[in-house]
């Protein structure tokens, strides 16, 4: 059964910490991996990763995918209050249009 | 607001009675997506619709559940007989291109959601 497994399920920092979040992904005829921001609603997307060892950066988040291992870490430097939210991590499979999401990882960034 | 809405935003409903939500996409976007939210969970895939044509479903799509986009544009999600499992939050997502284009920025647009709570 196709899989995507995100951790950890809860992180509490503190502002200015860094953080890694990690997901891994049992999935046949795998294409891409998604990262998705949820905060009260709507899935708000970050990056898409194709390629392995190839970095996506945006401000203070970046983001790396190991094909070979089979996983991708989702990199927050100097965090904010404003970064509490939920983390999501999907993967798009060939021959469907569905993504397969992962749980999330809650992070709250207390001030 | 040009992105996805969604119709209502929270729903209450007794257990039996049916209840359709309503998604209007982004208006150049030809693919609509519905997924199904429950809490502590991640988003899970319940149907596609290229234009009007219902592409891919979902076995979670069991019977008591129908979805249409009748004229390419607005989709809809019907539950019949709805049962206490179907509380959830039912999100919309559209987009131009298929998952598989390559694009820097690709990622579906989603909806805010219509959270359903059947007591």
């Amino acid at each position: 059964e196709d899989k995507v497994v995100q951790s950890p399920l809860s992180l509490v920092v503190h502002e200015g910490d860094t953080v890694t979040l990690n997901c891994s992904y049992e999935v046949t005829n795998f294409r891409s991996l998604l990262w998705y921001k949820q905060e009260k609603k709507a899935p708000t997307f970050l990056f898409m990763l194709t390629s392995s060892g190839i970095e996506k950066k945006s401000g203070r988040l970046s983001s790396i995918l190991d094909k070979k291992e089979l996983f991708s870490i989702l990199n927050i430097t100097a965090t904010q209050t404003g970064d509490s939210a939920v983390y999501l991590c999907a993967v798009y499979q060939g021959g469907s249009e569905k993504l397969v999401f992962g749980k999330g990882t809650k992070l709250t960034v207390n001030p | 607001d040009t992105g996805v809405s969604q119709d209502p935003r929270h729903k209450i409903t007794k257990r039996g009675q049916n209840v359709t939500f309503r998604c209007d996409p982004i208006s150049e976007h030809n693919r609509l997506y519905w997924y199904r939210q429950t809490l502590g969970q991640g988003p899970e895939f319940l149907t596609y619709f290229q234009n009007e044509a219902q592409l891919e479903k979902s076995r979670l799509l069991s019977d008591r559940f129908s979805a249409e986009r009748p004229k390419g544009s607005f989709s809809t999600l019907e539950i019949q007989r709805t049962e206490q499992g179907d509380s959830a939050m039912y999100l919309c997502a559209s987009s131009t291109r298929p998952l598989g284009a390559s694009a820097p920025n690709y990622g579906y647009t989603f909806g805010s959601g219509t959270r359903l709570t059947v007591v």
